[in-house]
């Protein structure tokens, strides 16, 4: 059974600053991509990154580019998402997804970053 | 940027058939797939590729993906089948989710 837990999220000031990790079980966790999605309270889903299974490759959602970095440690099955410049915009719950071929097929609960002063 | 136009809310009766449309420019050129989120709980996969189910989910949910047009078809709703539905597309470096559908079921 695959399994993605998730955490690092909190309470953080603008222009701040946080790191979530996400460790993953269950799974060859090298051979999959990975992904980090977040919702917003009430709102829909947005897709914030995604690396390789390798890390060499990375994208990212457009409303994040230049502040976040994903990255990956395939030693320890974890995935990470280096947030910096935070701005309230960015409050959300931050899932961590396997995303193997173009869809996310198993999610984690979720952490909730919140961004306020 | 590639936008995903779903309907904020659909409504069935339990039995009936329930169907939920995601349009995009040439949608039926990408590969679409559907998630299901209840509330308080993490979103999960029914449809994946257009129109195959994930190890588990029911039969009764099905898709198809044709011109603009993305379809999840829900065939004898049950009343836990009401959920927030999201679609979502991707390309080579794109990934764009639909603003979601509530699913009611009365």
């Amino acid at each position: 059974e695959v399994l993605l837990v998730e955490s690092g999220g909190g309470l953080v000031q603008p222009g701040g600053s946080l790191r979530l990790s996400c460790v993953a079980s269950g799974f060859t966790f090298s051979s999959d991509a990975m992904s980090w999605v977040r919702q917003a309270p009430g709102k829909g889903l947005e897709f914030v990154s995604a690396v390789s299974g390798n890390g060499v490759s990375a994208f990212y959602g457009d409303s994040v580019k230049g502040r976040f970095a994903i990255s990956r440690d395939n030693s320890k099955n974890t995935v990470y998402l280096h947030m910096k410049n935070l701005r309230a915009e960015d409050t959300a719950v931050y899932y961590c997804a396997k995303w193997p071929n173009g869809y996310f097929d198993s999610w984690g609960q979720g952490t909730l970053v919140t961004v306020s002063s | 940027s590639y936008e995903l136009t779903q309907p904020p809310s659909v409504s069935v009766s339990p039995g009936q058939t329930a169907s939920i449309t995601c349009s995009g420019d040439r949608l039926g050129k990408q590969y679409a797939c559907w998630y299901q989120q209840k509330p308080g709980q993490s979103p999960m996969l029914v449809i994946y590729q257009d129109n195959q189910r994930p190890s588990g989910i029911p039969e009764r949910f099905s898709g198809s993906n044709s011109g603009n047009t993305a379809t999840l078809t829900i065939s004898g709703t049950l009343a836990m089948d009401e959920a927030d539905y999201y679609c979502q597309a991707w390309d080579s470096s794109t990934v764009v989710f639909g603003g979601g559908t509530k699913l009611t079921v009365l």
